[in-house]
């Protein structure tokens, strides 16, 4: 079935650093793609997303584009800060899981002053 | 502040007893869709309800049962509870139609089960 794999963590960088967070996917045919963020004690929030190949996302300064060629969605910020302190999630969505969200096991990220 | 809520926060259960954990969706809302996400792992999807009818379930056994209600609340139901139960459980919901982008979260309900 379709799946997502996400670099493992935890991840911990000093402020201002750049932040890549790898993730691969497997699925039939073409599915979205989306970034979710969960910080602490909240529930999950959609960061941003990918519907089709080299699409990209971006928010809040967060990017990830749509590899199919490697079938790929890394996660990119230039700059983090203390406030980007969070776990992030990897998911895929498609016609092949019917249209429900598969996660990635997430990717704890802590930004230090 | 999705608009979606939850309660109970946290929970403690022994094994073998039932729970029952419930979820208030945005107003309008007619999609509801529970995950179980243990502990250092990403969100399983457990089921979806749809006007107040399952309409769509992940790799979750019977016991794990839901309701919605038309008032936009919905529970999530386990019987006989096994020590693996312990995760936390998040609803989203939805209008039917729209995108999954639109699906909100709560915050979730800890689940322990000694």
């Amino acid at each position: 079935g379709d799946s997502v794999t996400q670099m493992e963590g935890p991840v911990t960088l000093s402020e201002e650093a750049f932040l890549t967070i790898n993730c691969t996917y497997t699925a039939t045919g073409y599915p979205s793609l989306f970034w979710y963020v969960q910080y602490p004690g909240e529930g999950l929030q959609l960061l941003l997303k990918a519907t089709k190949a080299d699409d990209k996302g971006s928010n809040k300064g967060f990017e990830a584009t749509y590899r199919k060629e490697t079938t790929s969605f890394h996660l990119e910020k230039g700059s983090v800060q203390v406030s980007d302190s969070a776990v992030y999630f990897c998911a895929l969505s498609g016609r092949s899981n019917d249209y429900k969200l598969s996660f990635g096991a997430g990717t704890t990220v802590t930004v230090r002053a | 502040e999705t608009g979606v809520t939850q309660s109970p926060t946290h929970l403690i259960k022994t094994r073998g007893q039932q729970v029952t954990l419930r979820c208030s969706s945005q107003s309008g809302h007619n999609t509801v869709s529970w995950y179980q996400q243990a502990l250092g792992q990403g969100p399983q999807f457990i089921f979806q309800y749809y006007r107040e009818e399952e309409n769509g379930r992940g790799n979750f056994p019977p016991r794990f049962s839901g309701l919605q209600f038309p008032n936009y609340s919905s529970e999530l139901n386990v019987n006989a509870l096994e020590l693996d139960d312990s995760a936390l459980y998040l609803c989203a919901s939805r209008l039917a139609g729209e995108v999954l982008e639109t699906q909100y979260f709560g915050p979730g309900t800890r689940l322990l089960v000694l």
